[in-house]
């Protein structure tokens, strides 16, 4: 069965203090890794989607990296409203493009 | 472009009752997924609808159900309540089976 896992379960950061996230994934045939904001009572918003080993993807202070067993968000120079819950999620071959998720990692910045 | 929209968002049932959720996908997306979130299981996979098709299910008893409609709204049904199905039902739509999942705000459900 997929399994991811999210590292750490909770981050709290001084605001400037640049930090990463870990996604690590035992999947077979990784057919796209996902990575996902969420806030308080809402839905998750896409941040990003890696396909491969070395590829990176940067949108604002948030830069996601893949590897062969796991991704990571790095978030430089954090603000207060980049606090939320990021989610990872994979889809692989075997899963017939289900979203498999990790638990999150809850970011919280103070000012 | 409007999002993904879900009503109701808030909804308090019984147990043993049973609820209907509705989803209103992206314009132009056809491939529909259903999500439910826990605090303890986290997000997990219910279904996925594609051309008024299910594809896929989750590891979910029968008591869940849905369907897509022709416009690719869709809808999905939970009967004879338990108090573990309280949670937050989300709804994630694209263009296409294998595209990125735009969410929607979802329904929080309350079984009482």
């Amino acid at each position: 069965e997929d399994q991811v896992t999210q590292s750490p379960e909770a981050l709290r950061l001084q605001e400037g203090e640049s930090s990463s996230l870990n996604c690590s994934y035992t999947v077979s045939g990784l057919r796209g890794l996902f990575w996902y904001r969420q806030d308080p009572g809402k839905g998750p918003e896409f941040l990003f989607t890696l396909y491969s080993a070395g590829e990176e993807k940067e949108k604002e202070r948030l830069k996601a990296t893949l590897t062969k067993k796991e991704s990571f968000l790095h978030i430089t120079a954090p603000k207060p409203e980049d606090s939320a819950t990021y989610l990872c999620a994979v889809r692989t071959s075997m899963g017939d493009y289900k979203l498999s998720f990790g638990a999150g990692t809850t970011v919280t910045v103070r000012a | 472009k409007a999002g993904v929209t879900q009503t109701p968002r808030y909804l308090i049932k019984t147990r043993g009752q049973q609820v209907t959720l509705s989803c209103s996908p992206i314009s132009g997306h056809r491939s529909v997924s259903w999500y439910q979130q826990t605090p303890g299981q986290g997000l997990q996979f219910l279904f996925e609808y594609f051309s008024e098709t299910q594809r896929n299910k989750g590891n979910f008893p029968g008591r869940f159900s849905g369907r897509q409609f022709s416009n690719s709204r869709s809808e999905m049904n939970v009967s004879t309540l338990e108090l573990g199905d309280s949670a937050l039902y989300l709804c994630a739509s694209s263009v296409l089976r294998g595209d990125e999942q735009y969410f929607g705000p979802g329904t929080r459900l309350t079984v009482t």
